[in-house]
């Protein structure tokens, strides 16, 4: 499709488990950026890619949070050993250029992770 | 600390205008973005301010004052299709988006 995808959109996980979400952007897109949303929140920065490069980390909330991007498309967030704070919409975006311009991001539809 | 202030809620009626407010307090300012969500799904683009004024888009229109911090999304000739949360957002000195609560709004025929 033309749009920004996420799989799984839905994800159920035991405290403890390990997940790993996907996110194919928008093709020829620099940049990559993930965010989680609670609910009745908005999005909150997590990590940005240009290309395969991850240039800002800052957001994520722990070491169990990791993020790639090999080959400068298709990234991959992996949590380990999720804890229930875990649980929230997962949001990958990708624009057209680098940060620093005005272009705007394209949004997937979310990864909604619960953990029990 | 870096801040975005919108108001929670707001309702309006059909066909009527609205004015959603954002203020911010940002570490740097690099532009300021407006977002709709409807529920469950991902937010989609509006509108785009770097300089101070008005960007009208159809029955959309974003207003910008930097010296004071604050923004307006307006919208006019209300739908019921309308019905979403809007965001505001700002990108800082680090080209880094912060984000708004979003405020969501209610249609009412």
């Amino acid at each position: 499709g033309a749009g920004v995808s996420q799989s799984p959109r839905y994800k159920v996980a035991k405290r403890g488990q390990d997940v790993a979400l996907r996110c194919d952007p928008i093709s020829g897109h620099v940049s990559l950026f993930w965010y989680q949303q609670a609910l009745g929140q908005g999005p909150e920065f997590l990590t940005y890619f240009q290309n395969e490069a991850q240039l800002d980390k800052s957001g994520l909330p722990s070491d169990r949070f990791f993020a790639e991007r090999p080959e400068g498309s298709v990234s991959t967030l992996k949590i380990q050993r999720t804890q229930q704070e875990d649980s929230a919409v997962y949001l990958c975006a990708s624009s057209l250029a680098f940060v620093d311009g005005s272009y705007e991001q394209y949004f997937g539809p979310g990864t909604r992770l619960t953990v029990t | 600390g870096q801040n975005i202030d919108q108001p929670t809620e707001m309702t309006a009626t059909e066909g009527a205008i609205v004015q959603i407010n954002c203020t911010y307090q940002t570490s740097g300012f690099n532009g300021l973005f407006w977002y709709q969500q409807h529920a469950g799904e991902a937010p989609t683009f509006l509108s785009y301010n770097v300089l101070d004024g008005l960007e009208e888009k159809g029955r959309f229109s974003s207003f910008l004052s930097r010296s004071k911090g604050y923004s307006y999304l307006l919208l006019k000739e209300l739908q019921m299709k309308d019905s979403a949360s809007y965001l505001c957002a700002v990108k800082d000195s680090n080209y880094q988006l912060i984000w708004g609560a979003g405020t969501k709004l209610i249609i009412k025929p």
